[in-house]
């Protein structure tokens, strides 16, 4: 059974760091691409950020780039999200997810970390 | 990067079937047969409910379905439940090689 475990959330002044982690198991974690994804309070669905097996390529939202690092530790099974320079408007549940094999969806999802960004 | 666009909301009845559109650009939805639909119950994490336009996972119920013509991918639910209830959202592989999601719809069952 695949299971995506997320920590790392809390709330962190404006201008902090926060770096969130994703714990895999249940599959061939070095064998698919991972993305980051979050939902603001309320809010619908935005794409963050994600990586391909061997973290050889990454791909940002705008609103994140220069911010934001997303890497991964396959003899670790983790995934991880670096977040610097945080905002209010980065307030959200970030929720680590795979993505399917030989196409761009993503199959599972974790159940999600809150990050709160407020002083 | 401009999320795709879906009605706020639709509803329907017990038994009835209702289509949910998601509207892109030819960079996203109209380039790429990579549109796929997500199902998030309140408080919940989405599921995967339609891959690759038309794809159903193993699991999800037949009265799923999706499709797409040009720019516009459509979800269609026949035989609308209870358990329907939720919101549903859109995605496509993009041009730049990101992902974008729609706004969201929010299903109603009457």
């Amino acid at each position: 059974e695949v299971q995506l475990v997320e920590s790392g959330g809390g709330l962190v002044q404006p201008g902090g760091s926060l770096r969130l982690s994703c714990e895999a198991s249940g599959f061939t974690f070095s064998s698919y691409w991972m993305t980051w994804v979050r939902q603001a309070p309320g809010k619908g669905l935005e794409w963050v950020a994600n990586i391909n097996q061997d973290g050889s390529e990454k791909y940002y939202v705008d609103s994140v780039k220069g911010r934001f690092t997303i890497s991964r530790d396959n003899a670790k099974n983790s995934l991880y999200l670096q977040m610097n320079s945080l905002r209010a408007e980065d307030t959200a549940v970030y929720y680590c997810a795979k993505e399917g094999s030989g196409s761009y969806h993503i199959d599972y999802w974790g159940p999600g970390t809150l990050v709160t960004v407020s002083s | 990067q401009s999320a795709l666009t879906q009605p706020a909301s639709v509803s329907g009845s017990p038994g009835q079937s209702i289509t949910i559109s998601c509207t892109g650009t030819s960079s996203d939805v109209g380039g790429y047969n990579y549109v796929s639909w997500y199902q998030q119950h309140p408080g919940k994490a989405p599921k995967l409910m339609i891959y690759d336009v038309s794809k159903r996972p193993s699991g999800v119920s037949n009265r799923f379905s999706g499709s797409k013509s040009g720019n516009t991918a459509s979800l269609t639910i026949s035989g609308l439940q209870a358990e329907d209830e939720a919101d549903y959202y859109c995605s496509s592989h993009t041009s730049s090689s990101t992902l974008v999601f729609g706004g969201g719809t929010k299903l109603t069952v009457l």
